[in-house]
């Protein structure tokens, strides 16, 4: 079966720090990666997604940033941190090339800007 | 540009009766529709999906209905338990971009 990991749960960073959010899906090849944000009391921003290694569209013009140097693996990053990056940020994958076909998500992560 | 809507940020419903999530969308393009429930600090968990060319799909005590000319779907839980108390998204896409859009969900509080 699959099954997506995301780390760290929970991050809290200085505003001008940078940021690694990683995320790996195991059980399933080729697969389409999310990187979602979701602010307090709001619902869920498409920041980033992937159809394939080095293939990242984004959504959200801002100061974040994707990868994804491995098949599943998919990360977000920041050179530097904004206090309004701030929310709780979901990884999520779906099956690559197919229609009709639903999200997974992982746990998340909390990150809070000081 | 808000192109799924859910309008309804809370709903309280009494443990056993039906609770009804409502959700709109703008975008006549979509042709697959989902539905997610999310408990606080958790990532969203897929409950149940329809496509275009159906106007209703049900799962165990969970269905969905969609009405394409209102662009419109909903999700029923019969009956409801306090289990179910969560933040549930709607969420829709055109299978052509791979893109998913959510709704800003509705929180339902099953009482007991």
């Amino acid at each position: 079966s699959q099954t997506i990991h995301q780390w760290p749960a929970t991050l809290v960073q200085p505003v001008g720090s940078p940021l690694s959010l990683e995320c790996t899906v195991e059980g399933t090849s080729n697969p389409n990666l999310y990187w979602y944000r979701q602010a307090a009391g709001r619902g869920l921003q498409l920041l980033f997604y992937s159809v394939g290694i080095g293939q990242i569209s984004s959504e959200v013009p801002q100061n974040l940033s994707a990868s994804r140097p491995q098949d599943r693996q998919f990360i977000l990053s920041s050179k530097k941190l904004l206090l309004s990056d701030s929310g709780f940020y979901l990884c999520a994958w779906s099956v690559g090339g197919g229609s009709n076909q639903p999200q997974h998500f992982g746990d998340g992560t909390r990150l809070s800007i000081l | 540009d808000q192109q799924v809507k859910q309008n309804s940020p809370s709903l309280s419903v009494q443990e056993g009766r039906i609770s009804i999530l409502n959700c709109d969308y703008t975008n006549s393009m979509f042709d697959y529709f989902l539905w997610y429930k999310k408990y606080p600090a958790e990532g969203p968990t897929f409950l149940i999906s329809i496509s275009s060319i159906k106007d209703k799909n049900e799962d165990g005590r969970f269905t969905v209905f969609l009405n394409k000319s209102a662009k419109h779907l909903s999700l029923h839980i019969v009956p409801s338990q306090p289990g179910d108390s969560a933040v549930y998204f709607c969420a829709a896409t055109d299978s052509g971009t791979y893109k998913y859009i959510f709704g800003t969900g509705t929180r339902l509080k099953v009482l007991a």
